[in-house]
């Protein structure tokens, strides 16, 4: 049991490129996550999934794309990467709704965008 | 909405002092209450939680009271040691997610 994985674990960009970031649970969760990590800031939620083909947007979705077609599954996805989205990306998931359940963490993935 | 205040760190302390984390929110309705713990290079992990007023979560010696008279939930432990050295979120859970603190940075020194 895995728990949460996310890859890659590093990765610099130039201003303008696209990427996926990948995130797969093997806990059969419905519900999963999508956040940055800022220095002093919290983590901002970016967007969620309620089930597979159900998302929708966080706090802070601008600039950023997801998919949901599997339950194990939700890519997170930059477009026009710009030195703003500099930070470290979480993705979670949880077996119910967050005013009840644990969030499970996967390890993270440090992006640069130079 | 919802929200959460935690008590700014960075917090450095001696091996066997006592920690005390302050966390008080905002919210609309009963939330659950949680604390996350980050250590270095690694994800959030759930380190307690409570789900009603008056409720103590506990774990790894750790213990948060849900007060819902004070709007509080803080953070205590009585004895820390090195490997408690990392970074702590209060947390609040609502419908859809979570909404945390900005996190506090401890530093436990032998």
């Amino acid at each position: 049991n895995a728990g949460v994985t996310q890859t890659p674990k590093f990765r610099i960009l130039k201003i303008g490129q696209s990427m996926t970031l990948q995130c797969t649970q093997d806990m059969n969760h419905n519900y999963m996550y999508w956040y940055r990590q800022d220095p002093g800031m919290g983590l901002k939620l970016i967007y969620y999934s309620v089930g597979a083909g159900i998302t929708d947007k966080g706090e802070v979705p601008n600039g950023y794309n997801v998919s949901r077609s599997t339950t194990e599954d939700f890519p997170l996805r930059l477009e026009l990467a710009a030195p703003s989205q500099t930070s470290v990306y979480f993705c979670a998931s949880s077996p119910g709704t967050s005013g009840r359940s644990e969030q499970f963490f996967g390890p993270g993935t440090r992006l640069t965008v130079l | 909405g919802n929200s959460v205040t935690q008590m700014e760190g960075p917090v450095t302390l001696s091996e066997e002092a006592f920690l005390t984390i302050n966390c008080t929110y905002t919210a609309t309705g009963y939330p659950s209450l949680f604390w996350y713990v980050q250590y270095p290079g690694e994800g959030l992990q759930l380190l307690l939680k409570a789900t009603k007023a008056d409720d103590k979560g506990s774990n790894k010696g750790f213990e948060a009271t849900y007060r819902k008279e004070t709007t509080s939930f803080h953070l205590e432990k009585g004895s820390v040691q090195v490997s408690d050295s990392a970074v702590y979120f209060c947390a609040l859970g609502g419908d859809y997610k979570l909404s945390f603190g900005a996190g506090t940075t401890v530093t436990v020194r032998a």
